[in-house]
């Protein structure tokens, strides 16, 4: 099993463009989240999942867009970059929300 | 703001030596979880605690959970170079279906 996977590894982008942010599992999880790491905050829940076509906020969801089409893929839309979202980003999941978390190894997001 | 806050934020201490960290919560809770972080990698699951369990071990590691404070401890005994890392708290919401990530404490074991 490959667990938890997430694409790009690190991407630099300019104020104002667009990407997603890709995270696949191949454990058959229903519930998937998205957080943010920043230095001296811990993780903060961005969105999540709970399964296919059932997605909700977290405790900072503005600016990030998620939808679910299948159990594997849980992607991360930023829709117009800001600094401010210059984080690392990590992709979990797990077979209900609050139960172990399997962590990708995360997106290091530089917006410039 | 965050549900667990870990205590210390940062901690040297010996190889060989024990390594102490707390974690304390604001609301109901279903589960506490620990969770350790490698400098530039992914979290990685240790342990994990349910509201009605006291106490629970893993190798070197010790948990303590005392929901009337609210509180949790992680224990690691004959501290090795090797778990140098960074160490979250996790609390599973009785309230919801949510798990929230304190702040960390970062240990730095000398050899």
């Amino acid at each position: 099993n490959a667990g938890v996977t997430q694409t790009p590894k690190f991407q630099v982008l300019k104020t104002g463009q667009s990407m997603t942010l890709q995270c696949a599992q191949d454990m058959n999880h229903e519930y998937m989240s998205w957080y943010r790491q920043d230095p001296g905050m811990g993780l903060r829940l961005i969105h999540y999942s709970v399964g296919a076509g059932i997605t909700d906020q977290g405790e900072v969801p503005n600016g990030y867009n998620v939808s679910r089409s299948t159990t594997e893929d849980f992607p991360l839309r930023l829709l117009s970059a800001a600094p401010s979202q210059t984080s690392v980003y990590f992709c979990a999941s797990s077979y209900e929300g609050r139960e172990t978390q399997y962590f990708g190894p995360g997106t290091r997001l530089l917006v410039l | 703001s965050q549900q667990g806050e870990e205590d210390p934020q940062a901690l040297s201490i010996q190889e060989g030596e024990n390594a102490t960290m707390n974690c304390s919560y604001k609301t109901s809770i279903n589960n506490l979880q620990w969770y350790r972080q490698n400098s530039g990698r992914g979290l990685v699951h240790l342990i994990l605690i349910r509201s009605n369990e006291r106490e629970k071990h893993s190798g070197r590691l010790r948990v303590t959970l005392d929901t009337s404070k609210k509180s949790s401890s992680l224990l690691i005994t004959a501290s090795r170079a090797a778990d140098t890392a960074s160490y979250f708290c996790a609390t599973g919401m009785d309230s919801s279906y949510k798990l929230i990530f304190g702040s960390g404490t970062r240990l730095l074991v000398r050899p």
